[in-house]
């Protein structure tokens, strides 16, 4: 079973328009955390924002923010009024067991490449 | 801002040749960690490294690649005869031993493409 799934191969977005992007994850740890990564065309993987299973808020950094419903085990990506620059592949991300060990793996989805249009 | 760095940006090799990936990670990270992608494929986790030790891999990372911390700065992933199938981008991260986020922060990559 996918351990991350990102149901949405493709996006499109009108500048200045708010977009979610969905991620679903599946996990029996009680400790996990979710990310989320840009990848612009250029290819690196940008660090957007992280989400802890413990954590009582929503993340949110700048225009992105994290709709966590963790009965539901997802982590949707909110990016408000997108700009041209947001066009990229975003990948949702998670990291399970962090209540101990020294592993911390990332495990990612398929992505979702979000075209913002003007 | 500290960042990881990776060396060579792109790397052309024959099947069968012996390559060597190389990253400077963050000088304070503990943890660091090989990822690759298949060109339009999601990232798929190779090896992590802690305490000078692999401390997991995944099915991929057979025999044929090995990862070594040779001094206190580089961490090298190094496919001893590359295959058609190894074409990837391949990415380097590090992640501090404590912090909330415990955030992998990554490399730029290296394309490798072997013909």
């Amino acid at each position: 079973a996918q351990k991350i799934t990102q149901t949405q191969p493709g996006m499109f977005v009108q500048e200045k328009e708010a977009v979610t992007l969905d991620c679903t994850y599946d996990t029996s740890d009680p400790s996990y955390g979710l990310f989320w990564y840009k990848q612009p065309s250029s290819g690196e993987m940008i660090f957007l924002i992280y989400q802890g299973s413990y954590d009582q808020q929503n993340a949110t950094e700048g225009r992105y923010s994290l709709n966590f419903q963790k009965a539901r085990k997802s982590a949707n990506l909110v990016i408000s009024a997108s700009q041209l620059g947001d066009s990229a592949m975003y990948f949702c991300a998670m990291r399970e067991g962090l209540s101990g060990g020294s592993n911390y793996k990332l495990t990612f989805g398929k992505g979702t490449l979000l075209t913002v249009n003007p | 801002e500290p960042e990881v760095t990776q060396t060579p940006s792109h790397q052309v090799t024959q099947m069968g040749q012996e390559v060597i990936l190389r990253c400077v990670p963050i000088s304070n990270h503990l943890y660091f960690y090989w990822y690759r992608q298949i060109l339009g494929q999601k990232v798929e986790f190779l090896v992590s490294f802690y305490n000078n030790e692999i401390s997991e891999k995944s099915e991929i990372f057979d025999d044929q690649f090995s990862v070594e911390r040779p001094d206190g700065s580089n961490f090298t992933l190094k496919i001893r005869s590359t295959k058609l199938e190894d074409s990837a981008m391949y990415f380097c991260a590090s992640s501090p031993l404590a912090g909330g986020t415990y955030e992998q922060y990554f490399g730029p990559g290296t394309r490798l493409t072997v013909t």
